[in-house]
């Protein structure tokens, strides 16, 4: 079975530019959530989709945005990149939350 | 606000041996999940082992067994027979329940070294 897959793998993007970071659930998942991991800390919440509704934010600015499409699949937007969204990006599944969530490898997104 | 709390920044074993990882959590709520997750080298989160938080029985998945003590707040980790393979940081997780969604929250992390 494939597990929750996240592309790109690697980013490097300049101060000021855009990034779509992409997630594919495991095939039965309905719910997507996205955490944002700086080096050396845990994982903070930025979004939760569950059948294509957001059902959570983060304390994030307006500059991250989300959605979740029929497939169930879901697109991470960063707009106006800055030094501090330097992290890695990690998108999580679950048929339901209670059992626990899979991620996925995540994505590094370095900002220069 | 749910906080999550790990004092223990490194901890290191013997293989072999047996180690136990900290966690603390403050929250209102009285029904609630909590969990252990690993993250490898290779950043993937792996879930180690689920509480449920209405359960008094403490879970025990292989080597892996936690301590929780609802009234205080506590969650710990043990790993028995500790293996290479056990080396990473591991992460304290909480989350609400009653929804089929909802977030984790994390606690700051512990890596844990296994020396042969």
């Amino acid at each position: 079975d494939a597990g929750v897959t996240q592309s790109p793998t690697h980013l490097i993007k300049t101060r000021g530019q855009h990034v779509t970071l992409r997630c594919s659930p495991i095939s039965g998942h309905k719910s997507v959530s996205w955490y944002q991991q700086v080096l050396g800390q845990g994982p903070q919440f930025i979004f939760q989709y569950y059948e294509k509704e957001e059902r959570g934010r983060g304390n994030f600015p307006d500059r991250f945005s989300a959605r979740q499409f029929p497939n169930y699949s879901s697109e991470l937007n960063v707009n106006a990149l800055l030094l501090g969204d330097s992290a890695l990006y990690l998108c999580a599944s679950s048929v339901n939350g209670d059992h626990g969530y899979t991620f996925g490898s995540g994505t590094r997104l370095t900002v220069v | 606000a749910q906080t999550v709390t790990q004092s223990q920044p490194e901890m290191s074993v013997q293989e072999a041996e047996t180690v136990t990882l900290s966690c603390t959590y403050d929250t209102s709520e009285s029904d609630y999940y909590l969990f252990w997750y690993k993250q490898p080298p290779s950043r993937q989160m792996i879930l180690v082992i689920r509480q449920e938080a209405y359960k008094q029985q403490n879970a025990t998945e292989n080597r892996f067994s936690v301590n929780f003590q609802k009234a205080a707040k506590s969650f710990s980790l043990k790993i028995s027979d500790s293996q290479l393979g056990d080396a990473a940081m591991y992460f304290c997780a909480y989350r609400r329940r009653g929804t089929s969604y909802g977030k984790l929250t994390f606690g700051q992390g512990t890596i844990l070294t296994v020396h042969p």
